[in-house]
């Protein structure tokens, strides 16, 4: 089936403890994404990564860190989480970082900075 | 600034009754729009896209949405809705090869009577 996983789907943590949302797809995909999801805001891209070994960021990247190494693989690392990145995040990808293609998404991870 | 602005937070219609649901964008060039559904608990779902063509666009669920480029807009209907289709939708722009971005509006909750 193809798909879009991410692991943990649910994370509690404290602040400054480091840690790594993983993001896999199946499709070989080239185009692939992080955004946060926060109410009244909608969805704001993190970073992105147009193949392997090519990130950019996005609209709010600061506090974040990607790496794309394999094709597949896009996680999200936070090296010193703060409160304010408690929020539920999403992967994506598309076959072609056109904007024209269908972006499919991961279920989300909610996490939780105390 | 490419903006996407959904008016309504929050709807509730009738089960069986008809529903429309708000989009309006601000984009300097032509506009790849979507429409995405978002599940208690779930990731975002595709329901249809406009590229180019007929502005009249069908999806999935029943799901239609037309594009007036005149006024900005691009509304999601339904003429029957039903239980399950409580959810959260989100409009997007897309369209910018640089980096694949898709821009969210802030998200419309549709709740649906019995």
């Amino acid at each position: 089936e193809a798909q879009v996983t991410q692991n943990p789907r649910y994370l509690i943590t404290v602040t400054g403890k480091k840690l790594t949302v993983t993001c896999s797809q199946n499709m070989n995909h080239e185009y692939m994404s992080w955004y946060r999801q926060d109410p009244g805001l909608g969805l704001r891209q993190i970073y992105y990564s147009m193949n392997v070994e090519v990130t950019d960021k996005g609209d709010v990247p600061e506090g974040y860190k990607v790496s794309r190494k394999e094709k597949r693989n896009f996680p999200l690392i936070l090296e010193s989480p703060s409160p304010n990145q408690t929020s539920l995040y999403f992967c994506a990808s598309s076959l072609h970082p056109s904007g024209q293609d269908e972006q499919f998404f991961g279920p989300g991870t909610r996490l939780t900075v105390l | 600034a490419q903006s996407v602005t959904q008016p309504d937070i929050h709807i509730t219609v009738s089960e069986g009754a008809s529903l429309e649901l708000r989009c309006n964008y601000s984009y300097g060039a032509t506009p790849y729009l979507f429409w995405y559904v978002q599940s208690p608990g779930q990731g975002l779902q595709l329901l249809l896209k406009y590229f180019s063509g007929d502005t009249l666009v069908q999806g999935i669920k029943g799901f239609e949405a037309e594009f007036k480029r005149s006024q900005s807009s691009f509304n999601l209907r339904k003429p029957s809705v039903h239980w399950s289709d409580a959810a959260e939708y989100f409009c997007a722009v897309g369209g910018s090869s640089n980096t694949g971005k898709l821009i969210f509006g802030q998200g419309t909750t549709l709740q649906v009577k019995p």
